[in-house]
């Protein structure tokens, strides 16, 4: 498709256990960023991958956070040990094709992954 | 202090009124500015940039105004499916594109 996928769009898993979630973005996209969204907040930013490399991870909340991104192409970001604070909507956005990291541009968000944790 | 502060809202205004919402940003390297749209269970999408010269959409006027650290959206002759919470964006030089986002103001227009 044309814009940025997520899988799954829910997932509702016990505390302790792992979890990963899936973004595909748009097609030939080399930049990429996770958000999430809790109840009640903000926006907040994750990671941030330019390619395969992750230049800043600092909004990464704690060690059971991370992410990778293979073929410069689809990212994974993993949930260790998940907390019931963890329950969020973790979404994946792109930047216009060709930014290269320059100037603040608006970025295209998928549709999210609904994450509970019970 | 978040970095950027909206008035949360709920804002209630029937068909056709003229809507106003504000937003207020902390860092003064911050670089570029947008207002985002984000209707209930569903990904924010952009509804327009902010531009220093202040700039209009349609029904929708955005006005920046870099010396106070302000930036506001006027929604005129309001329509029902204007209802969604709109979101204030900053981005900073320094910190590769990410997007800082208000928390947004909430806007149900009424029949």
């Amino acid at each position: 498709g044309a814009g940025v996928s997520q899988s799954p769009s829910n997932k509702v898993t016990e505390k302790g256990k792992d979890v990963e979630l899936r973004c595909d973005p748009i097609s030939g996209h080399t930049a990429l960023y996770w958000y999430r969204q809790s109840l009640g907040q903000g926006l907040e930013f994750l990671i941030y991958f330019q390619g395969n490399s992750a230049p800043d991870k600092s909004g990464l909340p704690s060690d059971r956070f991370s992410a990778e991104r293979t073929g410069g192409s689809v990212s994974t970001l993993t949930i260790q040990r998940t907390q019931q604070e963890d329950s969020a909507v973790y979404l994946c956005a792109n930047p216009p094709p060709g930014w290269s990291g320059g100037m603040g541009t608006e970025q295209y968000f998928g549709p999210g992954t609904r994450l509970t944790v019970t | 202090r978040k970095e950027v502060e909206q008035d949360p809202g709920p804002f209630n205004v029937p068909e056709g009124a003229t809507v106003a919402f504000n937003c207020t940003y902390s860092n003064s390297a911050s670089q570029s500015f947008f207002w985002y749209r984000q209707d209930c269970r569903k990904e924010p999408k952009l509804l327009m940039s902010v531009y220093s010269s202040g700039n209009e959409d349609g029904r929708f006027t955005a006005q920046l105004n870099r010396a106070s650290q302000y930036i506001s959206l006027l929604i005129r002759d309001s329509k029902l499916s204007d209802s969604a919470t709109y979101l204030c964006v900053v981005t900073r030089g320094s910190t590769l594109g990410r997007l800082y986002f208000g928390r947004g103001t909430q806007l149900t227009v009424w029949p």
